[in-house]
């Protein structure tokens, strides 16, 4: 069964870093998405992606984000100067049409 | 703005029980209700989802019941087992923008004694 797969699972850095993290979307999908869930949190949306261009984002996706799928396969969120806060789980997830599927999730822990 | 509550936070069930995890939306535009089961150490995995021009959808021991009009959706497990116990999340989206965003209740989390 296809599934979406994320790199790394565990990103350790230090404040003000760029960090990239990676996702590779199940294949026929169109839409890509990126959340997040900071510890005992809910789930929250930062950016859908679709024909090469982001669909919509949070107040949270500011212009410290920004995603980009560089070739056919791979999506990736870019965190260009971290902070404490954006300590978190974050999952990638695609859909066809209806119904998204999310990956394993990278944890990312800000020094 | 968008909301989803979710209830109860945490949900403790007898093996053979039924579980019920509700929802309320505040959306009116929302019409895709999924939920979601999340393991230890796992992404969300989507278990049973929901549409709004339909009020109920089984698949075998889980069902969701949409009411449109108190803006409530439920998931129910019936017959639980041990590998049940899991964080439950519902959500609520609107198809009409294609690739909608997911807003997300809470969580629930199930345990299932045996």
């Amino acid at each position: 069964e296809p599934e979406v797969t994320q790199t790394p699972s565990h990103q350790v850095t230090q404040m003000g870093q760029e960090v990239i993290l990676r996702c590779v979307p199940i294949s026929n999908h169109l839409y890509f998405y990126w959340y997040r869930q900071i510890l005992g949190q809910k789930v929250e949306f930062l950016v859908s992606f679709y024909n090469n261009e982001i669909s919509e984002k949070s107040e949270i996706f500011d212009d410290q984000f920004s995603v980009e799928r560089p070739d056919g396969s791979n999506f990736t969120l870019k965190i260009r100067s971290t902070k404490l806060e954006d300590s978190a789980m974050y999952f990638c997830a695609s859909s066809a049409l209806v119904g998204q599927y999310f990956g394993p999730g990278t944890r990312l822990t800000v020094l | 703005g968008e909301n989803v509550e979710q209830h109860p936070s945490t949900l403790s069930v007898q093996e053979g029980d039924s579980a019920v995890i509700k929802c309320t939306y505040s959306d009116s535009a929302s019409n895709y209700f999924p939920w979601y089961k999340q393991e230890l150490g796992k992404g969300p995995q989507l278990i049973i989802d929901i549409r709004s021009n339909v009020g109920e959808k089984k698949d075998q021991r889980i069902a969701v019941t949409l009411n449109k009009t108190a803006k409530h959706f439920s998931l129910h497990i019936t017959e639980t087992q041990p590998e049940d116990s899991a964080v439950y999340f519902c959500a609520a989206s609107s198809l009409y923008n294609q690739g909608g965003k997911l807003i997300f209740g809470q969580g629930t989390e199930l345990s299932v004694k045996p």
